[in-house]
């Protein structure tokens, strides 16, 4: 069974540009989970979709959005990059409740 | 703003030797209480998790015990091996639609062979 799979991996943007990561969950997940790890803060929780709606909502600003498609990928974007942006973008899928299964993330650095 | 707070922030231990990571909660409603393990360049991975309805839990030489009225949670490692080498996370949860889960800031373990 294939695990989460995150791209991209790796990426270098500058301030002010914008930035799309993209999530394919386990197959039959239906809930796509979106978190942010950086050293000082740890995981903090961006967004969840199930069924192409989002369900709940992190305390971030307007620049990070994402959505679900019907297959259950998910994408997010966060637009106007900065500095404070940089960190691993993770996502898990899980069923309704109970475990969360993560990709290994996409790294991004904003110069 | 609910909180989690986790500790020790670092822990280091001789191989064989025991690991004991702390959780404690503010939320009285979470129901659900894993524990997460990453290991560098990884996405964290679900390692034992238990509900409220039991006090202790064990999983080879994993165990959570569960305190409910002091709203704790601990993760027990025993005979500790460099591969358990790694961070580890709490996330508390209430069971349903709520995935909006809040995490420990992590326990760095590291296993001195």
């Amino acid at each position: 069974k294939a695990g989460v799979t995150q791209t991209p991996r790796y990426l270098i943007k500058t301030r002010g540009q914008q930035v799309t990561l993209s999530c394919s969950p386990i197959s039959g997940h239906r809930s796509v989970s979106w978190y942010q790890q950086t050293p000082g803060q740890g995981l903090q929780f961006l967004f969840e979709y199930f069924s192409e709606t989002q369900r709940n909502k992190g305390n971030f600003p307007g620049r990070f959005s994402g959505r679900q498609f019907s297959n259950s990928r998910s994408e997010m974007n966060v637009s106007t990059l900065e500095l404070g942006d940089s960190a691993l973008y993770l996502c898990a899928s899980s069923l309704e409740t109970g475990e969360l299964f993560f990709g290994e993330g996409s790294r991004l650095t904003v110069l | 703003q609910q909180q989690v707070k986790q500790s020790p922030q670092s822990l280091i231990v001789q191989k064989g030797g025991i690991s004991i990571i702390n959780c404690a909660y503010e939320n009285t409603a979470f129901d659900y209480f894993p524990w997460y393990q990453q290991f560098p360049g990884k996405g964290p991975a679900l390692l034992i998790a238990i509900r409220p309805d039991v006090s202790e839990k064990k999983e080879g030489r994993f165990t959570i015990s569960f305190n409910k009225s002091a709203k704790q949670f601990s993760l027990h490692i025993m005979d500790s091996q460099p591969g358990d080498s790694a961070t580890y996370f709490c996330a508390p949860q209430k069971a349903g639609n709520n995935r909006k889960l809040i995490w420990g800031l992590g326990t760095s373990l590291a296993v001195n062979p």
